[in-house]
């Protein structure tokens, strides 16, 4: 299957400060990846919709000015947490589309603690 | 408001017999639909989709069944093994007439436990 890596699996930081999260498609050309969010015991939520070479689509409730989108190439896409606070602790995984429109493939996720 | 939804957050089944979990969703426009298996530490993976059009989708030990006008879906795994004991997420979406992907709509997941 399609393999799809996420960077860094695990960070913590300290309150206002800013995190980049990375998501690359390794073996095959993503045009839309997305990016969801999972609080404890709720289910993956999505964010955005981030298409290469275009801006992303941010779902309702979901600040754009905190969540920095950037899919600058086919196999990149990047989320940035912008003045990261405790409330934005969460796990964040994007997902990757390749020829078959319909079905996604993740990342491993990351984890985010903000103190 | 939960649109997809799977009611039981885990299902004890003995190895060798077969495992059934359910998924019901409210929103009629979905037509696509998706069973992830998770692992600990680990991104979901893809496991059998299948399209409104059609009930029935296998794969190998695995089955998914639709019933549109129930709105519910269900993954039968037969015959079970210790390896299929991980957190199941059912997943829906709407298929873009125009081509282009759209974000799925997950459940909670349910936790398959598979006991010796």
């Amino acid at each position: 299957g399609a393999v799809v890596s996420q960077h860094p699996s695990w960070v913590i930081c300290k309150s206002g400060t800013s995190v980049k999260i990375e998501c690359r498609s390794l073996d095959f050309q993503a045009t839309t990846m997305f990016w969801y969010r999972q609080f404890p015991k709720q289910s993956l939520m999505l964010m955005a919709t981030s298409n290469e070479g275009s801006k992303a689509t941010y779902e309702q409730g979901v600040e754009k000015d905190k969540f920095l989108i950037n899919h600058a190439s086919l196999t990149l896409s990047t989320l940035t947490v912008t003045s990261a606070h405790p409330e934005d602790s969460s796990f964040y995984i994007c997902s990757a589309v390749g020829g078959d429109e319909n079905i996604q493939y993740f990342g491993a996720g990351t984890r985010l603690s903000v103190l | 408001d939960q649109q997809v939804k799977q009611n039981s957050p885990s299902l004890s089944v003995q190895e060798g017999r077969i495992s059934i979990l359910n998924c019901d969703y409210t929103n009629s426009m979905f037509d696509y639909f998706l069973w992830y298996k998770k692992y600990p530490a680990e991104g979901p993976t893809f496991l059998i989709s299948i399209s409104s059009i059609k009930d029935k989708n296998e794969d190998g030990r695995f089955t998914v069944f639709l019933n549109k006008s129930a709105k519910h879906l269900s993954l039968h795994i037969v015959p079970s093994q210790p390896g299929d004991s991980a957190v199941y997420f059912c997943a829906a979406c709407l298929v873009r007439g125009g081509g282009g992907a759209d974000g799925l709509t997950f459940g909670k997941g349910t936790h398959l436990i598979i006991q010796p």
